[in-house]
């Protein structure tokens, strides 16, 4: 199985600031036929299911504010919020894609400092 | 706009088993290139993929449940299901349901999700 480890597990950033999270997968998500990362990005609020943000590493799910964005490479990601807004309080999840069984990071939780 | 719903008893007695299902609306399960997930999620934590099914019939399971999981599709009914055998507390959470576009081997990200519905293991 891909193991995916999420960091931080939690951060508190001020409102307009930048967000950083990382997620490393324990072997690479890099598909060579495609030249494609199999790696998506998830956000879920309390009493909600999560919703798609990203995916290919870095592609924007229609809908999707651009101050959310997604990078990296093989086996390290990072997902960005490039200014943080106040309705983006919420866990973050990584996926990976590549293959079953699919697996998840252990999320990290962003609040407002 | 495609939507998900669950659907099933919210309370399953120790070693019974759990049975759930998904209707589709809003766009059709037999779409090529799309897969159909089943996840969970133990209240307070974090998420586990059960397995997909494509309309074809078509599976793909998390071996992590030992056998004890089944999803199917009934194309007629625009609808999937989820049966879990021999639960325990340890299968108590939040069950979603969700489509999986451009699989790979089975392997997808989820792109619609249902609401969740809650399933709680007790006698």
């Amino acid at each position: 199985d891909i193991v995916m480890t999420q960091s931080p597990d939690s951060l508190a950033v001020s409102l307009g600031e930048r967000a950083t999270i990382n997620c490393k997968s324990s072997q690479s998500v890099l598909y060579s036929s495609n030249n494609k990362n199999f790696l998506a990005w998830y956000q879920q609020k309390p009493g909600q299911p999560p919703k798609l943000l990203i995916y290919w590493a870095s592609i924007r799910e229609s809908g999707v504010p651009d101050r959310f964005s997604g990078s990296g490479s093989g086996t390290d990601f990072t997902l960005t919020i490039s200014s943080l807004q106040a309705e983006d309080v919420a866990v973050y999840y990584c996926q990976q894609c590549y293959s079953t069984p699919l697996t998840f990071g252990g999320g990290t939780k962003v609040e407002i400092k | 706009q495609l939507q998900l719903h669950e659907s099933g008893p919210g309370l399953v007695k120790p070693s019974e088993t759990l049975s759930l299902t998904c209707t589709v609306s809003g766009g059709s399960i037999s779409t090529d290139n799309y897969y159909w997930g089943w996840l969970r999620q133990p209240p307070e934590n974090g998420l586990e993929w059960l397995g997909n099914v494509y309309y074809g019939g078509s599976t793909y399971y998390n071996p992590s449940l030992k056998s004890r999981v089944t999803i199917s599709v009934d194309k007629s009914k625009n609808q999937f299901s989820l049966k879990l055998t021999s639960v325990t507390a340890a299968d108590t959470a939040f069950y979603y349901c969700a489509r999986g576009p451009y699989a790979v081997r089975g392997a997808a990200y989820f792109d619609f999700w249902g609401q969740g519905t809650l399933v709680t293991v007790s006698s």
